[in-house]
């Protein structure tokens, strides 16, 4: 069975930090994509970050960084330089060899609040 | 250009009605996607539909029936509405460019409030 686990519910951090949120998973598949979504208060869903199972360097793009642990089964997002921009609900997704990469899996969600 | 979009933004209606959500795409891309978003955010796929072929159907129940007429268009109806079926509806498409790379472009949701 496949899983996504976000275990912080919530973050805060003031602006101009760095901060990382977790997403740790749980999959026997040999080949997975990882991604990250954003979804502020107005609702979209925003991509931000992909990447591959078999991917040697971490992602990278912007201010986001993915730091993928393949041994550990994380890949935690990173957010430098915050902003109060950055304020919304950070969800971590999967794709999966065993259902074709056709459908998205996601966490729980975690949500991110950048203060002044 | 709006890439995926959804009418209406918003439903409000009663319990028992049937009712319907429509997507258009203007990306191009082969597959579609209904996604349902409940009260505490989780995120769970409904159907996925590849050039008007379904090919994912997650256990939902035969009240939600998605109907594709061509690849830009994914439209989701909903039979005997119950105060469950409330939360918001995401359509989504992608092209699978690369093994395991497949983002998926998010319409804005649609929020269905039955009463």
């Amino acid at each position: 069975a496949q899983k996504i686990t976000q275990t912080q519910p919530g973050m805060f951090v003031q602006e101009k930090e760095a901060v990382t949120l977790d997403c740790t998973y749980d999959t026997s598949d040999p080949s997975y994509g990882l991604f990250w979504y954003k979804q502020p208060s107005s609702g979209e869903m925003i991509f931000l970050i992909y990447q591959g199972s078999y991917d040697q360097q971490n992602a990278t793009e912007g201010r986001y960084s993915l730091n993928f642990q393949k041994a550990r089964k994380s890949a935690n997002l990173v957010i430098s330089a915050s902003q109060l921009g950055d304020s919304a609900m950070y969800f971590c997704a999967m794709t999966f060899m065993n259902t074709g990469f056709q459908k998205l899996v996601f966490g729980t969600g975690t949500r991110l609040l950048v203060s002044p | 250009d709006t890439a995926v979009s959804q009418t209406p933004k918003y439903l409000v209606t009663q319990m028992g009605n049937d009712k319907s959500i429509k997507c258009e795409q203007n990306l191009g891309h082969d597959t579609m996607y209904w996604y349902k978003q409940d009260s505490k955010k989780f995120l769970k796929i409904m159907f996925s539909y590849n050039n008007k072929e379904l090919i994912i159907n997650e256990t939902v129940p035969n009240r939600f029936s998605p109907k594709s007429p061509d690849k830009a268009h994914l439209n989701l109806h909903i039979n005997s509405l119950e105060l469950g079926d409330s939360a918001v509806y995401f359509c989504a498409s992608s092209q699978v460019k690369r093994i395991s790379y497949n983002e998926q472009f998010f319409g804005p949701g649609t929020r269905l409030t039955v009463l």
